[in-house]
């Protein structure tokens, strides 16, 4: 059984680029999570999907943030324009409802 | 505002000692995981808990919703025991919203 699935692994992009990372959730899950994780601010959570519909959409994040669900088996997080403080690893996450959650290995983001 | 948070931050225990780590919520929730995460790794789930007592090997939890907390015990330590501890709760009604505190950095010596 696969478990969630991102990538890239690693980007680098320059200042003000566009950057699109994907997942693809364990199979069946229905919620779907994007997450931030930084050393001074932990995990943050971008967005969160239930049965493809946007629950969450990262508040804060929302400017410059936007994840989608195309189907029930990926998702995609674009960050555009991008800048520097956006360097972080970015975590998805699946689960079945009310249930334990699986994350994926993440995608490390420098931004130069 | 921090709506979970984590005590301690860090830790450093010997080999085969006890660790008690704390969660406290500022908000209710009824849904409590515990995660582990290896520097550079993935996180893994350790215990979903939410409320009463849960065990998994030297892994014990026990969370009392009314008060607002829950806690993770490790039992006689090991090395590989090292790494950053994460508590989440669920935020939210109608909604499966999971929020993560800090983390509790364990370090066990040999």
């Amino acid at each position: 059984d696969a478990g969630v699935t991102q990538t890239p692994r690693h980007e680098v992009a320059e200042k003000g680029q566009t950057i699109i990372l994907k997942c693809e959730p364990v199979s069946g899950h229905n919620d779907l999570f994007w997450y931030r994780q930084t050393k001074i601010q932990g995990l943050e959570l971008l967005s969160y999907f239930r049965s493809k519909s946007l629950m969450e959409d990262g508040g804060a994040f929302k400017d410059r943030f936007k994840a989608e669900m195309l189907n029930s088996s990926f998702s995609t997080l674009k960050i555009q324009p991008t800048e520097p403080k956006d360097s972080a690893v970015y975590l998805c996450a699946s689960s079945a409802s009310k249930n334990t959650l699986y994350f994926g290995a993440g995608t490390r983001l420098s931004v130069l | 505002e921090q709506q979970v948070q984590q005590s301690p931050a860090s830790l450093v225990l010997q080999e085969a000692e006890n660790a008690e780590l704390q969660c406290s919520f500022s908000i209710f929730t009824n849904q409590v995981q515990w995660f582990y995460q290896r520097p550079g790794g993935r996180l893994v789930s350790l215990l979903y808990n939410p409320s009463g007592t849960k065990q998994s090997g030297r892994l014990t939890s026990t969370t009392v919703i009314k008060e607002r907390r829950s806690s993770l015990h490790i039992s006689s330590s090991q090395i590989t025991d090292s790494g950053t501890y994460l508590c989440a709760m669920e935020r939210g009604t109608n909604a499966y919203k999971v929020i993560f505190g800090k983390g509790t950095h364990l370090h066990v010596l040999p």
